[in-house]
C-alpha cells in the first residue's frame, strides 16, 4: 500500500533562517506531489505542484522554493523565513494518470519566531 | 477549475442528519466531485467521490443531481468525533498535475 511521510512534525525556527522539510511517497511510482499550506484558521493554499523529477509549478509567490530531487521525494526549502511563513504545511500526493483523489501527510507545524 | 461554493459553518446535534450542501455551477463534463474531512492539526482526508447519482460507503452519501451543479454530503447520525471541515473539490478525471484548490471548507460543530 502506498504511505506519505513529511517531516519535522513540528519546528520553530527564527526569522530570517532557513527551512527543509521533506516529504516521501513509498508504495507508487511517478506521483504527482504537492506542498500547501494552511494558516491558523484558514483554508488550504496550493503551494507547489510536481508532476515528475525537476518538474516544479509554483502558485503563490513567496520566498519558498520546492524541489523534486528523486522520483518520491519532495521538499520545501526557504532561505530566509518571514513571521508570515509560519503555518501548518501538508505535502499531498495523487497517482499520475488517475488523479481524483489526493492524499495527504501528516503535516509540519512550522512556527517563526 | 470550476469553483465551488459551499456554507462556512454548520451546527447540529449528536444523532442527527447532516447535510453539506456545495454549488458547482461550472463543472465540466469529466469533472468529479469529491469531499474531504479535516480534523485539527491533520491533513484532509478523502471521504467520498461521485459522477452523479449517489454513491454510498461506510461513513457518508453523496447526491448529486442530474445537472450535477451541486452536490450533497450527506453524514447520517453525526456523533462529536464528526466535528470537522469538509470540503467540497471538483477534480478532473485523469489529469496530471492538476492543481487542486481547496476553498475555505465547512466547519461543522456537533454539540451533545
Amino acid at each position: 500500500s502506498q504511505t506519505i511521510h513529511q517531516w519535522p512534525a513540528t519546528l520553530v525556527q527564527p526569522v530570517g533562517s532557513p527551512l527543509s522539510l521533506e516529504c516521501t511517497v513509498e508504495g507508487t511510482s511517478n506521483p504527482n506531489l504537492y506542498w500547501y499550506r494552511q494558516a491558523a484558521g484558514r483554508g488550504l493554499q496550493l503551494l507547489f505542484y510536481s508532476v515528475g523529477i525537476g518538474q516544479i509549478s509554483s502558485e503563490v509567490p513567496q520566498n519558498l522554493s520546492a524541489s523534486r530531487p528523486q522520483d518520491r521525494q519532495f521538499i520545501l526549502s526557504s532561505k530566509k523565513l518571514l513571521l508570515s511563513d509560519s503555518g501548518f504545511y501538508l505535502c499531498a500526493w495523487d497517482p499520475i494518470h488517475s488523479g481524483n483523489t489526493i492524499y495527504f501527510g501528516e503535516g509540519s507545524w512550522l512556527t517563526v519566531v | 477549475l470550476a469553483k465551488t461554493t459551499q456554507p462556512i459553518s454548520m451546527d447540529s446535534y449528536e444523532g442527527q442528519e447532516v447535510n453539506i450542501t456545495c454549488s458547482h455551477n461550472n463543472i465540466a463534463t469529466n469533472d468529479y466531485i469529491t469531499w474531504y474531512q479535516q480534523f485539527p492539526s491533520q491533513g484532509p482526508r478523502f471521504i467520498i467521490q461521485g459522477y452523479k447519482t449517489k454513491v454510498t460507503n461506510e461513513v457518508a452519501s453523496l447526491f448529486i443531481p442530474a445537472d450535477r451543479k451541486s452536490s450533497t454530503l450527506s453524514l447520517p447520525r453525526v456523533s462529536l468525533s464528526d466535528t470537522a471541515v469538509y470540503y467540497c473539490l471538483v477534480v478532473p478525471a485523469n489529469q496530471a498535475g492538476t492543481a487542486l484548490i481547496f476553498g475555505k471548507g465547512t466547519t461543522l460543530s456537533v454539540s451533545s
